[in-house]
Order: C-alpha cells, then structure tokens, then sequence
C-alpha cells in the first residue's frame, strides 16, 4: 500500500543551488500535506505545509508546490546548504474520524555538497 | 520553543516482556499520536488519541498495544507482550488541534530493541 511515494531515495546538489524533492500521492482523500526533514537518531521536524485549496506555499528558503490534478507535491529549497543535508519524508493526510493519521513517503537522502 | 519529549531514548527488552514508552507532548496540545519505524521502512502510523479515547488505530495497533494519558502531562504507549518484531524507532507526536489541517510535532523517539 504505497499512498505516498517518493521516488527518489536520494539526491545530490551544490551549496547554493535549488534542491527539489517530489512526492506523488494516490488518495484523493488526503486534503493537507506536510514536509518533515529527519536527521539520524532524531524524530521528524516539521518544515512547511500545504492545504488542497492552495497550489503554493512559501516560507524562507522552502516553497511546496502543489498540482492536485497530477497528486503530485514538490518541496524547493533554494538557495541549499550544507545543513539542509537530512532525510525529507513528505506525508498526507485526510479527514478520518476525529484526529489526523499521517502516512509518509518512504523519503529522499539530500546531501547539499560544499 | 516547547516540544515533545520522550522517554527513554533506548529500551532493550527480552521478548515476551512488557514496556512502556513515555511521552510528555507540547503543553497546549490536545491530540496526541503513536508512529513506528521499523530500521530501513517508512514511518507508520500506530494510534490517534484525543479527549481521554482512542480516535484512530492502525492495523498494527493490535491487543498488545495499548495507550494511557495517566495524568495531564503524559501519554504513554504499553507493548503487553513484546515480539522480534516490535524492534523499532517509536515516536510520539501531537497537535494542538486534530483538524481541519493541523501539523503534528513529532518527539525524538524511542529506539525498542526486543531480543
């Protein structure tokens, strides 16, 4: 059951060039996505979200893009640095009893080389 | 910045023993959540919990899970009968509200290890 994918399980890029992860989803129930980043020994930290009513979000250095029709989501850091290197999980999710469930990609590796 | 915080960091048990993870989630908070990472595997939902009762569970959450908030600051995650493949990050997370579209803020895991 693989409701969100992410292809890629790794990327590489330059200090100061843009880093773009994706991420493609299969249920059109899910209405609310998330970027989490995730150093090794540590719990997910949150970064940046979208709403399905939207198609972009912004904040700082990150931008998620949206394009429901496609289910298809992108996170774009720019310019990227050598502490962006982490694992980026995307996760969705959609209203299901009373509380959120997320379910998660199964990550990309970014490494921003100096 | 508040956060959640969990305990212990690492747990190694004997199967067939019982444990108890501990979470103390971010103060305001009202929903309250159990995921697994199993080494090398995606992040698994276990449990959504909110106004003292379970709202979600997944199909891994079976009769040996279970989830108590035995008084106003903790929220913990008891494996009655721990199996090989209980061994897992455990993270706890929460959010202030459950939805239209709230973020969960995840702790930093408890590494289970059942020998």
């Amino acid at each position: 059951d693989q409701q969100v994918k992410q292809n890629s399980p790794s990327l590489s890029v330059q200090e100061g060039r843009i880093s773009i992860l994706n991420c493609d989803y299969t249920n059109s129930m899910f209405d609310y996505f998330l970027w989490y980043k995730k150093y090794p020994a540590e719990g997910p930290t949150f970064l940046i979200s979208i709403s399905s009513i939207k198609d972009k979000n912004e904040d700082g250095r990150f931008t998620v893009f949206l394009n429901k029709s496609a289910k298809h989501l992108s996170l774009h850091i720019v310019p990227s640095q050598p502490g962006d290197s982490a694992v980026y999980f995307c996760a969705a999710s959609g209203i299901s009893g009373s509380a959120r469930q997320l379910t998660f990609g199964s990550g990309t590796q970014l490494t921003v080389l100096p | 910045e508040p956060e959640v915080t969990q305990t212990p960091s690492h747990q190694v048990t004997q199967m067939g023993q019982e444990v108890i993870l501990r979470c103390v989630p971010i103060s305001n908070h009202l929903y309250f959540y159990w995921y697994r990472q199993i080494l090398g595997q995606k992040v698994e939902f276990l449990v959504s919990f909110y106004n003292n009762e379970i709202s979600e569970k997944s199909e891994i959450f079976d009769d040996q899970f279970s989830v108590e908030r035995p008084d106003g600051s903790n929220f913990t995650l008891k494996i009655r009968s721990t199996k090989l493949e209980d061994s897992a990050m455990y993270f706890c997370a929460s959010s202030e509200q459950g939805f239209p579209q709230e973020t969960q803020y995840f702790g930093p895991g408890t590494r289970l290890l059942v020998l």
